[in-house]
């Protein structure tokens, strides 16, 4: 069964101080690891596409990397406004038009 | 830019009562798609659709109809609202078999 696990649940940071967080997946033949920032109250915005293990994207803070069996972004010297929960997304194995989204991981950045 | 536009933001429902939730892109875009979002369960996909005519369920489609008449709207429909359908409601579109889905606000329903 396609699988995505996001760990940890929620992470308190300081500011500035640098995390990353984990979406591991079980889906063979991946076609595509996608990330995910929703504010409270708001529905998800994209963030990165990643394809192929050893993929790097980067946009302002954030950093996406990816495995053959996980996924990690990367919050450099965050900032209060990074605060967010942080979802990835995998295309089901049997059927590319539907993403199974992991659980999110709740990030509280306190100045 | 509108992007995809969800209404009611908000709706209390009595157990059994039917409603409608509205969802409307302007972007073109042939997938469409409804997700619900609770806590500890994250998204889960409802039903989609990858066209005008041509729908298809997703994980959790029991207690729900759509259909999708035109390119731009994609209404959610409860028959016979319950409980365990208290969760908000994302619309969410894409282009082609991208990855990237637009989501609307979010509906939150509440059934009593």
């Amino acid at each position: 069964e396609d699988q995505v696990t996001q760990s940890p649940e929620a992470l308190r940071l300081q500011e500035g101080e640098s995390s990353s967080l984990n979406c591991s997946y079980t889906v063979s033949g991946l076609r595509g690891l996608f990330w995910y920032r929703q504010d409270p109250g708001k529905g998800p915005e994209f963030l990165f596409t990643l394809y192929s293990a050893g993929e790097e994207k980067e946009k302002e803070r954030l950093k996406a990397t990816l495995t053959k069996k996980e996924s990690f972004l990367h919050i450099t010297a965050p900032k209060p406004e990074d605060s967010a929960t942080y979802l990835c997304a995998v295309p089901l194995r049997a059927a590319g038009n539907k993403l199974t989204f992991g659980g999110g991981t709740r990030v509280l950045v306190k100045p | 830019n509108a992007g995809v536009t969800q209404t009611p933001k908000f709706q209390v429902l009595k157990t059994g009562q039917s409603m409608t939730l509205q969802c409307a892109q302007d972007m073109n875009h042939e997938y469409m798609s409804w997700y619900r979002q609770d806590p500890g369960m994250g998204l889960r996909l409802i039903h989609y659709s990858v066209g005008a005519g041509i729908t298809d369920q997703g994980e959790v489609p029991n207690g729900y109809n759509v259909s999708r008449s035109t390119t731009e709207d994609f209404p959610l429909r409860l028959l016979s609202a319950a409980p365990s359908q208290t969760s908000v409601y994302f619309c969410a579109s894409k282009r082609g078999n991208t990855g990237e889905l637009f989501f609307g606000e979010g509906s939150r329903l509440t059934v009593l």
